[in-house]
């Protein structure tokens, strides 16, 4: 089946640093990517939906300066957390797919701020 | 606006007993997933229900689908302590300006127990 592999699946990081997180699809082409931030005991919570080469479409209230995502081919997408803040800890998941055939979802990248 | 709703939130059962989680939707739709979560782990995907009155099993688990009362049920048949899980329903809209964004409902943390 479809497999979105997703790195690095933890990071610590210090406060006023940028991180990257990578999503590639493995045996399909991802024309769509959904980036998600779960908080603990939450749900998830939709931040932007990327088309391959075309810019991000960002929900309210994120801070597109400061999520930059690209999806600059079919098989990869990267979500950068710029000047990461303790606030910005919290458990991101990409999804590839919005077609019929459904979505596959990468296994989450922890990122913790100190 | 899609709204998704789950209840319960928090569902503690005996082994061996019965329940449902139930989840409504507020606009129309015609695909509705649903998914496990474990702690620190990303989404196993279940189900995904595609029509009015579509019944589907795994084992101890069953979802189905009225599209009419915008309601989906997922039923767990003597439980397991393996069950013990997040789940969640999703559901995409067919609102043009939604695309094709999942929007999760709130979860159902479930406990069983011994």
């Amino acid at each position: 089946g479809a497999v979105v592999s997703q790195h690095p699946s933890r990071v610590i990081c210090k406060s006023g640093t940028s991180v990257k997180i990578e999503c590639r699809s493995l045996d399909f082409q991802a024309t769509t990517m959904f980036w998600y931030r779960q908080f603990p005991k939450q749900s998830l919570m939709l931040m932007a939906t990327s088309n391959e080469g075309s810019k991000a479409t960002y929900e309210q209230g994120v801070e597109k300066d400061k999520f930059l995502i690209n999806h600059a081919s079919l098989t990869l997408s990267t979500l950068t957390v710029t000047s990461a803040h303790p606030e910005d800890s919290s458990f991101y998941i990409c999804s590839a797919g919005g077609s019929y055939y459904g979505y596959t979802f990468g296994s989450g990248t922890r990122l913790t701020v100190v | 606006e899609l709204k998704v709703e789950q209840n319960p939130l928090f569902l503690s059962m005996q082994e061996g007993k019965n329940y449902t989680i139930y989840c409504n939707y507020s606009t129309t739709s015609d695909r509705l997933y649903w998914y496990r979560q474990d702690p620190g782990k990303s989404l196993e995907s279940l189900f995904v229900l595609l029509s009015n009155g579509a019944v589907k099993q795994e084992g101890r688990l069953m979802a189905s689908l009225d599209t009419k009362a915008r309601l989906s049920t997922l039923h767990i048949t003597a439980a397991v302590h393996d069950l013990s899980a997040t789940y969640f329903c999703a559901v995409v809209s067919l609102e043009k300006t939604s695309g094709s964004r999942l929007t999760f409902g709130e979860g159902t943390q479930l406990t069983v127990n011994p």
